[in-house]
């Protein structure tokens, strides 16, 4: 069955760079756009970036546009968010979820998801 | 675009009937699902584009609406179903309401 499990997270200093994983097993990443998408304690939900099936297109919201990127190991199946000059706001649960669509552009509708992994961004 | 939901908290008995609006800042055609969390755990993809059930998802939990006005409606709510609903529309790049938290009367 699908599962995603998310590693990587803890506490960094403001500045200073995090790189989060996620390991997915029941599915190929080849075959399905994947997101990252963060919680801050507390609050709502907000997407940070795609990855399109075929690896080569990605976004990113405006927020961490220039810091942050999302890239992937199909030899290992493994989702990653490379993230530089964390600040503060960054601080969140860190979500990679799965794209509704199989193949083709993604829906960005998100139907699985990892149990999320903690990043606290203090001095 | 911001997505706006009401109420915030709807206090709720089992067996009883759930109604929860979104609201977007400008048309979003059918590009709305709802999501519905429990506390530490991951969101659950309930609706996509406005009406459409998930893979799994009860029959009781039903979406309608398009444009800016979108209903959550859960026809009669069971134990596990209090929790926070969260709107997200995918017709700009993705973003989600503050959530309604239905929680017991």
């Amino acid at each position: 069955q699908v599962q995603l499990v998310e590693s990587g997270g803890g506490v960094v200093q403001p500045g200073r760079s995090l790189r989060v994983s996620c390991a997915a097993t029941g599915f190929s990443l080849r075959d399905y756009a994947m997101h990252w998408v963060r919680q801050a304690p507390g609050k709502g939900l907000e997407w940070v970036a795609v990855l399109w099936y075929d690896g080569n297109i990605k976004y990113y919201a405006d927020s961490v546009k220039g810091r942050f990127t999302i890239s992937r190991d199909i030899s290992k199946n493994t989702l990653y968010l490379q993230m530089n000059s964390l600040r503060v706001e960054d601080t969140a649960v860190y979500y990679c979820a799965r794209d509704q669509d199989y193949g083709d552009q993604p829906e960005y509708y998100f139907d699985y998801w990892g149990q999320g992994t903690l990043v606290t961004v203090s001095s | 675009i911001v997505l706006t939901q009401s109420p915030a908290t709807l206090s709720l008995s089992p067996g009883e009937r759930a109604t929860l609006s979104c609201r977007a800042s400008q048309s979003v055609s059918s590009y709305l699902g709802w999501y519905q969390q429990k506390p530490g755990q991951a969101p659950r993809l309930l609706i996509y584009d406005a009406s459409n059930r998930a893979t799994g998802i009860p029959a009781r939990f039903s979406g309608s609406g398009s444009g800016t006005d979108f209903t959550l409606t859960i026809s009669s709510l069971e134990p596990e179903d209090f929790a926070v609903y969260y709107c997200q529309q995918r017709s700009n790049w993705p973003t989600f309401g503050p959530g309604t938290k239905v929680d017991i009367k």
